[in-house]
């Protein structure tokens, strides 16, 4: 397996436009996390999925966010409209069934928003 | 809460044993985990512990867990320079399923 996949790598876009962040988990992972990541705020845990489905989205800062997992292998992340503040690293990571043992990272989006 | 805390930054030179702490509050934490960012990558898993385990030796790494202060260590022997990296402490809580990170610490090699 070729690990988490996330793209694009770099996302550079205009305030006010829609971003579309994709992720594909490891096959046959049943967690699927997105994360986002700033110098002032860390790691923090925007949401989860399990089997596909929303199971914690309290991370998720405002109504601008969205994210959706149509099938087990495949998600993406939603910002509309997106904000100079929406700046970070964004990782997506999948684990197996629980109890958790590892969160095998992607190599993370780094989106600006200018 | 849910609330990790690690100190920010370490520097320690070449050779020297490196010790990064991180402490963190739920107690429902199952998992306690050591992930490394290097610079432009994701994190990668180093180690973890069970909370029924008090160490782990894994190499160059032992893990220290104090349950009762909830207070975990990491610690590296024979620094080298490619150790240099974020390290992040995470705990899992099996209460909600998340896996919850410390602030990161930032250790510097010294030449």
């Amino acid at each position: 397996d070729a690990g988490v996949i996330q793209s694009p790598r770099h996302e550079v876009t205009e305030m006010g436009q829609e971003v579309t962040l994709r992720c594909k988990p490891i096959s046959g992972h049943d967690y699927l996390f997105w994360y986002r990541q700033t110098m002032m705020r860390g790691l923090e845990l925007l949401i989860y999925f399990n089997n596909n489905v929303p199971i914690d989205d309290s991370g998720m800062p405002e109504d601008r966010f969205s994210a959706k997992m149509p099938n087990a292998s495949f998600s993406t992340l939603k910002i509309q409209p997106s904000e100079p503040r929406d700046s970070a690293v964004y990782f997506c990571a999948s684990s197996p069934r629980v109890p958790n043992t590892e969160a095998f990272f992607g190599q993370g989006t780094r989106l600006t928003v200018v | 809460g849910e609330d990790v805390e690690q100190s920010l930054f370490l520097s320690v030179r070449e050779g020297d044993s490196s010790v990064i702490n991180c402490t963190y509050t739920d107690s429902s934490s199952t998992y306690l985990y050591w992930y490394k960012q290097e610079p432009g990558a994701g994190l990668q898993l180093l180690t973890y512990i069970f909370s029924n385990m008090d160490m782990k030796q894994d190499q160059r790494l032992t893990v220290l867990l104090n349950k009762k202060d909830k207070h975990l260590s990491l610690r590296i022997a024979d620094t080298q320079t490619g150790d240099s990296a974020i390290y992040f402490c995470a705990e899992f809580l099996s209460r909600t399923n998340k896996l919850i990170f410390g602030t990161g610490t930032l250790l510097a090699v010294q030449p």
